[in-house]
């Protein structure tokens, strides 16, 4: 069954440091997402991206946030400048449409310290 | 916006135990809705999904049904595994109308299952 593959499956970062999640959708997929989750809290959207472009983005995705596809493969979250609150899972998703459902990766443990 | 309420947890029963974990929401027009599944220390995995009202979901034993008059989508399984332990989380489509965003998953709190042997 295909999957959504993310790397690193955990990265450790100091504070201010800058942090690129690595995610490999499904390959016919259209749609791609990002999710996190703070530990023990509800999972949360942070933005979604089709067609090469941000097609919605929540409150949490700020200017330190930013997304890319660079080589029709690859989708990245970037986190400029890292804060401590920023420590979460990190779920990349992608959908052929959104009425089937989201493939969801296994997730990067982002800890910031 | 659009939102979704779970029951809460942590929800303890012996295995081969009834199991219903509720699940009501708030949409303006008929949604897709969805179940998800994690288990500890993996991402998420898609349980099931209902498309329209008064569709049945179904997979692994597990089902809910799109009732469009009580705003709800339980997930039901009639004989839980200790294998079941995990967290379940409903969730629905982000409304594009209501301002939440055209894309995404709103989900709710999520429900921590465990299962005795």
């Amino acid at each position: 069954e295909p999957e959504v593959t993310q790397t690193p499956s955990h990265q450790v970062t100091q504070m201010g440091q800058e942090v690129i999640l690595r995610c490999v959708p499904i390959s016919n997929h259209l749609y791609f997402y990002w999710y996190r989750q703070i530990l023990g809290q509800k999972v949360e959207f942070l933005v979604s991206f089709y067609n090469n472009e941000i097609s919605e983005k929540s409150e949490i995705f700020d200017d330190q946030f930013s997304v890319e596809r660079p080589d029709g493969s690859n989708f990245t979250l970037k986190i400029r400048s890292t804060k401590l609150e920023d420590s979460a899972m990190y779920f990349c998703a992608s959908s052929e449409n959104r009425d089937y459902g989201y493939t969801f990766g296994s997730g990067t443990r982002l800890t910031v310290v | 916006g659009d939102s979704v309420t779970q029951m809460e947890g942590p929800v303890t029963l012996s295995e081969e135990a009834f199991l219903t974990i509720n699940c009501t929401y708030t949409a303006t027009g008929y949604p897709s809705l969805f179940w998800y599944v994690q288990y500890p220390g993996e991402g998420l995995q898609l349980l099931l999904k209902a498309t329209k009202a008064d569709d049945k979901g179904s997979n692994k034993g597990f089902e809910a049904t799109y009732r469009k008059e009580t705003t709800s989508f339980h997930l039901e399984k009639g004989s839980v595994q200790v294998s079941d332990s995990a967290v379940y989380f409903c969730a629905l489509p982000q409304n594009m109308y209501s301002g939440g965003g055209a894309d995404g998953l709103t989900f709710g709190k999520g429900t921590h299952l465990i299962i005795q042997p």
